[in-house]
Formats: C-alpha cells, structure tokens, sequence
C-alpha cells in the first residue's frame, strides 16, 4: 500500500477480482479524504471521498474505509475491470491558516490482467 | 461544461527561457491550485488561490509565480526555466464551504508537459 509520501507501489490482479488499495496518512487532524484516479495522459479524477465523522462509505463498485486509530485509509474495488487500470491517489485535507490545503500520497498502480 | 483547461498541453523551453501557463475553469469554483507531477511521484502543490485576487505558497513555491486575476482563471509562470522544472504541470480547482475553506474534491485539468532543455 501506499503512505501520503512512498516510493510507487504495484498492485496486479486478474480481471474479476477485488482489490484493495491502502494509504497511510500522517495528520490526525485531517478530515476529509478522497481517492482520485489518474489514467495515462490524463488528470486525477474523483473516485470517492469520505469525512472523518464515518468509518464506511460505498460508491458504485467503490469503497472507502477509513481507520483513524491508525491513521489507514483503503480503497476497494469489486470485480476490478481493465478499465479500472490506473494510478489511483489518496488526498488527505488538512487546515491551514484557515484554507484547507489537500497533501496527496505518491499513488499506487492497478494492473488489470484481462 | 470544459471543467478545467489548462494551455498549452506540452511545451519545450531552453534553460533561461520564461513562459506562463494558463489555467481557466468554468464551474465558477473560489479555490485553484497548481501542481507538479514527476515521475513515480504524487502531486506537489506550487501555490495556490482561495479566490479572485489572493494567491499563497504551497510546497514547492520556488521559481514560480502565479496571477488570479479573475476568479476563473489561474496563471503560472516560470520566470528563468531550470531543467529541474521539466515536469508535468497540473491544474485543479474546487468550490468552497462557507468560509471554513474548501472540503470537497479537486477537478483537474489533464496537465501540460513542459520539458527543459
């Protein structure tokens, strides 16, 4: 899994699995976390987001937990498709001055195998 | 709808050389950031905008400056280009909640490629 500040990880799975995509985060302050997708050539894109107020949120294929006793957030993805292929980001916002600033994770890649 | 559009998408410059970079959103969002992504790496934030006419520093303000002169655009300029600045430049913006900043998800533009030689 990926921290918010690691060398890239890897993760390869079969078409039709799940996958997990992890990230640590540093700030026990942080509130708010998103996951984004960057596909090759293109900008991150929102997947899902969570606050600090729920430990669970689902999205379509989607989910985010979020541990905040250890700092963890995770990514799931059901029946994973060659589509979802990707360099997936965890964001944590954390305030400062007043303005919430988000610090992003160095991303993990998904390698879909058809 | 465009979102977020970020000119030119990929750019050679020689050592010495200055240029901008021109973000425009059309979602009429208060906040606008430029990142950097190099590769293996996550984004890292340059400097950033809370509305028209403010900017501030992020992580990495060095050698840049930027301009938001009107709230949908944001401007970033390399004022003498250095190969350490060959890199993958990304713009976002977001909305904001009330005056307690913004909790909600960045939209990106898909980047400018700019090379130093």
């Amino acid at each position: 899994g990926e921290s918010v500040g690691l060398h890239l990880p890897t993760l390869s799975v079969q078409e039709g699995d799940n996958s997990i995509i992890n990230c640590a985060y540093s700030n026990s302050a942080s509130d708010y976390f998103i996951w984004y997708k960057q596909e090759s050539g293109k900008g991150p894109q929102f997947i899902i987001d969570i606050r600090s107020n729920m430990d669970k949120r689902q999205g379509q294929r989607v989910t985010v937990l979020l541990n905040k006793t250890v700092k963890h957030l995770s990514l799931q993805i059901a029946a994973t498709q060659p589509g979802d292929s990707a360099v997936y980001f965890c964001a944590e916002n954390r305030g400062s001055g007043g303005s919430y600033i988000p610090t992003f994770g160095r991303g993990t890649s998904l390698i879909v195998h058809p | 709808n465009a979102g977020v559009t970020q000119t030119p998408k990929f750019r050679v410059l020689k050592t010495g050389q200055s240029m901008t970079l021109l973000c425009a959103q059309d979602m009429n969002h208060e906040y606008m950031y430029w990142y950097r992504q190099d590769p293996g790496m996550g984004l890292r934030l340059i400097h950033y905008s809370v509305g028209e006419g403010t900017t501030a520093k992020g992580e990495v303000p060095d050698g840049y400056n930027v301009s938001r002169l009107k709230k949908q655009n944001f401007l970033l300029g390399l004022e003498s280009a250095a190969p350490s600045q060959t890199s993958v430049y990304f713009c976002a913006s977001s909305p904001s909640l009330g005056g307690v900043g913004s909790n909600q998800p960045q939209h990106f533009g898909d980047g400018t490629r700019l090379s130093i030689l």
